[in-house]
């Protein structure tokens, strides 16, 4: 069955960096995408970007660009989302989520656990 | 505030229907196909409803979705105590260059 599953919950303070995986199980990994959401207490969800695991070509949120770094390593089935320079708003719960990559719309047909970052001085 | 614009909250008792509406613009739902995620506390999303009105293997009919010019609906029939949850409707957004998500819409089965 198809899995993805995270890394654990991190403890950041201001002006660190975070990375978190995404380990896929139950499929070919590289026949898809991976796209990282984030969803802060009470607020709808965010999206971050994504990766194609295919050829590792990328596409940000302008609201993270410069800051934002999602990579991959097909070897392993894992995407990785790195996020720098944290503030407190960066507090959040991220999640990744597997595309289909057909040709009509984008949508997510299977999400990871979620991984909380809390960023505390 | 998010470009997609949902009620914050719908309410309807056992068994009756309700829908769920989801406002946007020529820059995302009208030139761009919708999807419908739900989603409990705690939880990640769950894939609803995707390319405006397919249901993935495993969703009940209950479940469908509709498209309009720059708007779409969520309907849900027959409802149950356990479709109590939050609904997204998300699009891609070509001004933005982003996939956006409505501001979500609480279900409460009274």
């Amino acid at each position: 069955q198809v899995q993805l599953v995270q890394s654990g919950a991190e403890v950041k303070k201001p002006g660190a960096s975070v990375k978190v995986s995404c380990k896929s199980s139950g499929y070919t990994f590289t026949n898809y995408a991976i796209h990282w959401v984030r969803q802060a207490p009470g607020q709808r969800p965010e999206w971050m970007g994504w990766i194609n695991a295919a050829d590792g070509s990328t596409k940000y949120s302008q609201e993270f660009q410069g800051r934002l770094t999602i990579t991959r390593d097909s070897f392993a089935s894992t995407a990785y989302m790195e996020v720098s320079s944290l503030r407190s708003e960066d507090t959040a719960v991220y999640i990744c989520a597997r595309d289909p990559l057909e040709d009509a719309g984008i949508y997510f047909d299977y999400w990871g656990q979620g991984t909380l970052v809390t960023v505390s001085s | 505030q998010s470009v997609l614009t949902q009620p914050p909250s719908v309410s309807a008792a056992p068994g009756q229907k309700v829908t769920i509406s989801c406002s946007g613009s020529t820059s995302n739902i009208g030139n761009n196909y919708v999807t419908w995620y739900q989603q409990f506390p705690g939880t990640a999303p769950k894939l609803l409803i995707y390319d405006n009105n397919e249901r993935p293997s495993g969703i009940a009919d209950r479940f469908s979705g509709s498209k309009s010019d720059t708007s779409a609906t969520l309907g849900i029939t027959g409802l149950q105590n356990g479709d109590e949850a939050d609904y997204y409707c998300v699009t891609w957004d070509s001004s933005l260059s982003a996939i956006v998500f409505g501001g979500g819409t609480k279900l409460t089965v009274l």
